[in-house]
């Protein structure tokens, strides 16, 4: 079945740091891939996608790039501030009619001054 | 435009009692799935929703768990009765394609004592 597999955290980085959060992902057909951010006691926001091969989706200085031949769609950020801190969540739309978006466990980046 | 809209926000309840849950949709999403967050993992699928049929419900726990969206609208997603492992959060979200990605509510944190 469809997949994400995300890297473990937490990550800590100081204000301006760059960022990077590894993602990859198990799927048939051709996916969407999407990032979803959520700060502390709120839902899931929608950061950035990407719906074929090669997309670069961006959002807020936040990148991700979907590469087919290493099934990755890894999120960067050049400089990251204190209010980036939250939990990042990769996720896959599978194909067909299977419209479900399956979630990666979820990356919880803190960002210290 | 408004979002997907859930309520309660929180709520509390002793083990062996019933409890219900309500999800407003973004207008003209036909599609509304109900996911299931527990603490410090990802989301993951109970049902999804075409308008008004189920058509997704394999991850939902049928001998307690319920739901229904009548109209094609409006959803709820009831418990009967709750168990102590039914605690975590319960996330609502809706699209229109699968490409635009979901959109979701602020979700229901649901502790059972």
């Amino acid at each position: 079945g469809d997949s994400v597999t995300q890297m473990e955290g937490p990550v800590t980085l100081s204000e301006e740091a760059f960022l990077t959060i590894n993602c990859t992902y198990t799927a048939t057909g051709y996916p969407s891939l999407f990032w979803y951010v959520q700060y502390p006691g709120e839902g899931l926001q929608l950061l950035l996608k990407a719906t074929k091969a090669d997309d670069k989706g961006s959002n807020k200085g936040f990148e991700a790039t979907y590469r087919k031949e290493t099934t990755s769609f890894h999120l960067e950020k050049g400089s990251v501030q204190v209010s980036d801190s939250a939990v990042y969540f990769c996720a896959l739309y599978s194909g067909g009619s299977n419209y479900k978006l399956t979630f990666g466990k979820g990356t919880l980046l803190t960002v210290n001054p | 435009e408004a979002g997907v809209v859930q309520s309660p926000r929180y709520k509390i309840i002793e083990k062996k009692q019933p409890v219900a849950f309500w999800c407003n949709p973004i207008s003209g999403h036909n599609t509304l799935y109900w996911y299931l967050q527990n603490l410090g993992q990802g989301p993951e699928l109970l049902i999804r929703y075409e308008n008004e049929e189920a058509v997704d419900d394999s991850q939902l726990p049928k001998d307690r768990f319920s739901a229904e969206r009548l109209k094609g609208v409006d959803s709820t997603l009831k418990i009967q009765p709750a168990e102590l492992g039914d605690s975590a959060v319960y996330l609502c979200a809706s699209s229109v394609t699968r490409g635009a990605g979901a959109f979701f509510g602020q979700g229901t944190r649901l502790t059972v004592v």
